[in-house]
């Protein structure tokens, strides 16, 4: 009865590669997310998806290519992989605000990323 | 200069030990604080979520909003052990998804 998965859990891979990494929610959400945090602990948003149409895309390399096949899933493809991309990606997901003045974010358990 | 503000720590307190964290932000538009709690190779979880200004309490929590000098808090009464987590605050405008988070203030609780 897991909220909100990813698929890996670890990632270590070489310099120049393309990896995705894979988010589901079962929770019934309509917006799912994509979060970086370095090693510092500082948790940026990447791109937001309601309903399969892409909300947020922040300045993010256009190396990362989010897709959304359903509602449910929000996967992050990466292309030719750097050094400075390793860091953990969270997935999360809410309703989102249309018409809600109070809105969760639910967090998945993190994709740690290492680039060698 | 991050638009949320918020000291790193770590901070390490005795259990039974009020806890305060704090973060100041610059941009007056956000409407909504929230307090998200993060335990080690975990994601994060919320806490806490107020709208604009004053207190909300839960339990041994309590969240303070001070929409003037731009500058919310949480406190922790009686500490725990288990309490030992990173706490990150994050804000957003209205009619947004978009959350802003702090850096994150680890806290220790030590027995």
């Amino acid at each position: 009865d897991t909220a909100v998965s990813q698929t890996p859990k670890y990632l270590v891979t070489q310099m120049g590669n393309d990896k995705s990494i894979k988010c589901e929610q079962n929770l019934g959400h309509d917006t799912m997310y994509w979060y970086k945090q370095d090693s510092k602990k500082f948790l940026k948003i990447m791109f937001s998806y309601n309903n399969k149409e892409l909300i947020i895309n922040e300045t993010v390399p256009n190396r990362f290519s989010p897709k959304s096949p359903d509602k449910a899933h929000l996967n992050l493809h990466i292309n030719s992989l750097e050094l400075g991309d390793s860091a953990v990606y969270f997935c999360a997901s809410s309703h989102g605000t249309s018409g809600r003045a109070i809105d969760t974010q639910y967090f998945g358990p993190g994709t740690r990323l290492t680039v060698l | 200069q991050k638009e949320v503000e918020q000291d790193p720590g770590p901070l390490s307190v005795p259990e039974g030990a009020i806890v305060s964290l704090n973060c100041t932000y610059s941009n007056s538009a956000f409407q909504y604080f929230m307090w998200y709690r993060q335990y080690s190779r975990k994601g994060p979880e919320l806490l806490m979520y107020t709208y604009s200004s004053g207190n909300k309490e839960d339990g041994r929590f309590t969240a303070q909003v001070d929409k003037s000098s731009k500058y919310i808090s949480l406190f922790i009464r009686d500490s725990q052990p288990s309490d030992s987590a990173t706490y990150l605050c994050a804000m957003k405008v209205d009619n947004t998804d978009k959350l802003i988070f702090g850096t994150g203030t680890r806290l220790q609780v030590f027995p």
